[in-house]
């Protein structure tokens, strides 16, 4: 159990850029969640997997996002067009179906938009 | 829609004494989960304690304890024999009964005093 990982730690890009981030769950965990966290704020929900079902997306997750776990291992998360509001940190969490359900965090990747 | 509060952006506490985090929330469901997060400087953050509403009995892990009052919908984070380890933003966290996203408060950031 080497944790939930994620790449890159740090993305600075240009208003405009698309970017791609990716996430690992710890092994064996069925369900996968990305949040979004601005600076002196609590994380807010974007998104989440089973498997490679995306079950929820919140009304954050404008047109321009887009996250995909095609089976049901790793996640990525595509920002197209990126914008100055973009600029936050972006966790991943994994969890494992059971009646405690607890989700295991990231250390998350930064996104700067110049 | 459920909201979490977090009225303390910050506290200080000296190191081997005790201090009590607040966080209250809106919601008009009657099962759910509450959770304290502890988020470190510049690393990932791990689950502290969790409460499940229908138990009366107040969670506990070692030195981390909660008071949930459900009536008034309080839950509060008491850490005892503060170390200068505890020092990291806690957030507290919200999760209704058969959903999976986690709703945060702002976050209160706990300092030790050595």
């Amino acid at each position: 159990d080497t944790g939930v990982s994620q790449n890159p730690r740090h993305k600075i890009t240009k208003r405009g850029q698309n970017v791609t981030f990716r996430c690992d769950p710890i092994s064996e965990h069925n369900r996968l969640y990305w949040y979004r966290q601005t600076l002196g704020q609590g994380p807010e929900f974007l998104t989440y997997f089973q498997n490679e079902a995306q079950l929820e997306k919140s009304r954050l997750l404008s047109d321009r996002f887009s996250a995909e776990r095609p089976k049901g291992s790793f996640s990525t998360l595509e920002i197209q067009r990126t914008e100055q509001g973009d600029s936050a940190m972006y966790l991943c969490a994994s969890s494992v179906s059971s009646s405690t359900d607890t989700q295991y965090f990231g250390p998350g990747t930064r996104l700067t938009v110049l | 829609a459920q909201t979490v509060t977090q009225s303390q952006p910050e506290m200080s506490v000296q190191e081997a004494e005790t201090v009590t985090l607040s966080c209250t929330y809106d919601t008009s469901e009657s099962d759910y989960y509450l959770f304290w997060y502890k988020q470190p400087p510049s690393r990932q953050m791990i689950l502290v304690i969790r409460q499940e509403a229908y138990k009366q009995q107040n969670a506990t892990e070692n030195r981390f304890s909660v008071n949930f009052q459900k009536a008034a919908k309080s839950f509060s984070l008491k850490i005892s024999d503060s170390q200068l380890g505890d020092a990291a933003m806690y957030f507290c966290a919200y999760r209704s009964w058969g959903a999976q996203k986690l709703v945060f408060g702002q976050g209160t950031r706990l300092t030790i005093n050595p």
